[in-house]
């Protein structure tokens, strides 16, 4: 069955880490999407990218950095710049911009 | 700028009573809008789309919602709420062929 696979699904960073969530998608989706999931202000847009080697920044993309080498895969770095990165990520891919988006089951962050 | 406004971060409701959860959106242009579903500790999965067809939509689950463009809003209702349907819901706005904006989530709670 086609899906986004995320991994892993908790994650741990100590203080000056960088981590890196992945994300891959088999549905032959052009766009994808990260976002951040914090209690009670619902889901804020990341990084977006319609198609391999182009990404664009969204809402909250300071702290954070993307790459886009394959069309099925848009890994995040989380950088020890993003002074507080504990929540939740969901990744998204869409067939084009504006069009229904499916979702991963999300990687935890939390902060040792 | 697009935005939804998802009144009432919770909402209750007891088993086989009628579910109503309100959505209202802002779009300079004929816009796509959605309605996901969330459940604990997963992604988010799409409940149903209007995309300028008809204005009543019928999704999963029993779910439905009607645009209505005179008022801005797009509430999505269940004639009997089951307990399997406790979960959060968002709201979603595509103005033409941008990328999702999404409300800040309702969660449903449902009692025997």
């Amino acid at each position: 069955d086609g899906g986004i696979t995320q991994s892993p699904k908790y994650l741990f960073r100590k203080e000056g880490q960088n981590v890196t969530l992945s994300c891959e998608q088999n549905l032959n989706h052009d766009a994808m999407y990260w976002y951040r999931q914090d209690p009670g202000q619902g889901l804020r847009l990341i990084y977006y990218s319609q198609i391999v080697n182009d990404f664009q920044k969204g809402d909250i993309a300071e702290g954070y950095s993307v790459s886009r080498e394959k069309k099925e895969s848009f890994p995040l770095t989380v950088t020890s710049a993003q002074k507080n990165p504990t929540a939740f990520y969901l990744c998204a891919s869409s067939i084009g911009a504006g069009q229904p988006q499916h979702f991963g089951d999300g990687t935890r962050l939390s902060i040792l | 700028a697009q935005s939804v406004t998802q009144l009432g971060s919770h909402v209750s409701v007891s088993e086989g009573a009628l579910v109503l959860l309100r959505c209202n959106y802002s779009s300079s242009v004929p816009p796509y809008l959605f309605w996901y579903v969330q459940y604990p500790n997963q992604g988010l999965q799409l409940l149903l789309k209007y995309t300028s067809a008809a204005t009543l939509v019928k999704g999963i689950n029993g779910f439905e919602a009607e645009f209505k463009k005179s008022e801005t809003s797009f509430h999505l209702t269940k004639p009997s709420a089951h307990m399997s349907d406790a979960a959060e819901y968002f709201c979603a706005v595509s103005p033409g062929f941008q990328k999702l904006v999404f409300g800040t989530g309702t969660r449903l709670l449902v009692s025997p």
